[in-house]
């Protein structure tokens, strides 16, 4: 099946520094990704949609100079918190789907990051 | 994207069938019933889909009711792998073109020895 591969899968970060996290979709092109972030025992939250070759679309509340998101090639798309606060530490997770086969959305297996 | 209604919490026994229901009582004609798993500190696992006809896979059944306003995913054989939350979302899905997943709360499944 479709494979995305989300790196790193933990990071701590120094409150004020920046954090980048990679997703990538090992056998398939996928010019959209979704980036979610997930509080403890809550549901997972859409931060902004990532475009092949174009800005990204953020949701209501993200604001997108905090969150950049890159998605410079058709397998590859990065989201960096910039100057991360304790607030930012959550799990954050991204997800693409392979359009030439008949199922959901592929998940990564999320970033853990923690910002002290 | 339509609003889908689960139960917080189940519990089913090892080896017997778990069956989650979800209401999406507002959904429209082009939209389809996903449904995916999480298992704690893991991301959404993909489960199964479906418009109006009942499907099945490796992993499990979903029924949906003839007017499309509710569904079950069925787990025939629940194991204590199986424990995780289960989401159950509408969503447009039309070809090539991609449509954000809005996640609820979801049920969070245990299954008990």
């Amino acid at each position: 099946g479709a494979v995305v591969s989300q790196h790193p899968s933990w990071v701590i970060c120094k409150s004020g520094t920046s954090v980048k996290i990679e997703c990538r979709s090992l056998d398939f092109q996928a010019t959209t990704m979704f980036w979610y972030r997930q509080f403890p025992k809550q549901s997972l939250m859409l931060m902004a949609t990532s475009n092949e070759g174009s800005k990204a679309t953020y949701e209501q509340g993200v604001e997108k100079d905090k969150f950049l998101i890159n998605h410079a090639s058709l397998t590859l798309s990065t989201l960096t918190v910039t100057s991360a606060h304790p607030e930012d530490s959550s799990f954050y997770i991204c997800s693409a789907r392979d359009p030439d086969r008949n199922y959901g959305y592929t998940f990564g297996s999320g970033t853990r990051l923690t910002v002290v | 994207d339509a609003k889908t209604t689960q139960p917080t919490s189940m519990d089913c026994a090892e080896g017997r069938a778990a069956n989650l229901p979800c209401n999406h009582s507002t959904i429209s004609g082009n939209e389809y019933v996903y449904w995916y798993r999480q298992i704690h500190s893991q991301g959404p696992q993909y489960i199964i889909h479906g418009l109006k006809n009942n499907e099945t896979n490796e992993m499990a059944s979903l029924i949906i009711t003839e007017d499309r306003k509710s569904s079950t995913l069925i787990l025939p054989h629940a194991t204590l792998r199986d424990t995780a939350v289960y989401y159950c979302i509408v969503s447009q899905n039309s070809g090539g073109s991609n449509y954000k997943l809005t996640f609820g709360k979801g049920t969070l499944l245990t299954v008990n020895p």
